[in-house]
């Protein structure tokens, strides 16, 4: 298996423009999850998703974000109007139910947002 | 207030020296904590998971060792090599959960020098 797989790998774009990060997880995970990381606040879960619905987004900073997850092959994070303090790494992850405590992250996008 | 806090924040050792980090939490109740690597540009991987009934807990170079009842875990590297430079971070986990909430430290940054 390839592996979490995320694009783009980098993304920069100005202040108010829409950003979509995309994530493909290992196949026959049923759980996945979106992170931030930052140098002021290290990782944070923003929100996962079991067997595509949406379970937990507290950690989802404002109305501006937002996931979905169509299927089980494929996810969305999206970011609208993106903001200069948006700038992160986005990681990926997911996890199989029968694993309970093993997540397999992927490469992260880094998003930079002038 | 659910926390964990991991020392020092950097650390920098002689390739073939051991180094031992550490990791306090005040999350409770407890379900397990793990250890990750993250390489520069690359995603968490995990090293070591560990429960409440377990102690000690080795892969290759790596130990880590788990106080349940002081709420500290330290992972020692033996023998460091190059490959060994990283951010280690330690993530503890709740039972609030199936899942359980997910709580991050901020990482310890490792180099090691030839």
């Amino acid at each position: 298996d390839a592996g979490v797989i995320q694009s783009p790998r980098h993304e920069v774009t100005e202040m108010g423009q829409e950003v979509t990060l995309r994530c493909k997880p290992i196949s026959g995970h049923d759980y996945l999850f979106w992170y931030r990381q930052t140098m002021m606040r290290g990782l944070e879960l923003l929100i996962y998703f079991n067997n595509n619905v949406p379970i937990d987004d507290s950690g989802m900073p404002e109305d501006r974000f937002s996931a979905k997850m169509p299927n089980a092959s494929f996810s969305t994070l999206k970011i609208q109007p993106s903001e200069p303090r948006d700038s992160a790494v986005y990681f990926c992850a997911s996890r199989s139910g029968t694993h309970f405590y093993e997540q397999y992250f992927g490469p992260g996008t880094r998003l930079t947002v002038t | 207030k659910n926390q964990v806090e991991q020392s020092p924040q950097s650390l920098i050792i002689l390739e073939g020296k051991n180094c031992t980090l550490q990791c306090n939490y005040t999350v409770s109740p407890f379900s397990n904590l793990r250890w990750y690597k993250q390489d520069t540009g690359r995603g968490p991987v995990s090293l070591t998971i560990m429960t409440f009934s377990e102690n000690t807990k080795s892969n290759r170079r790596y130990t880590a060792t788990l106080d349940a009842d002081t709420k500290q875990s330290s992972l020692h590297i033996t023998a460091s090599q190059l490959s060994d430079s990283a951010s280690y971070i330690c993530v503890v986990s709740d039972r609030g959960s199936t899942l359980g909430r997910l709580y991050f430290g901020r990482g310890t940054q490792l180099t090691v020098w030839p």
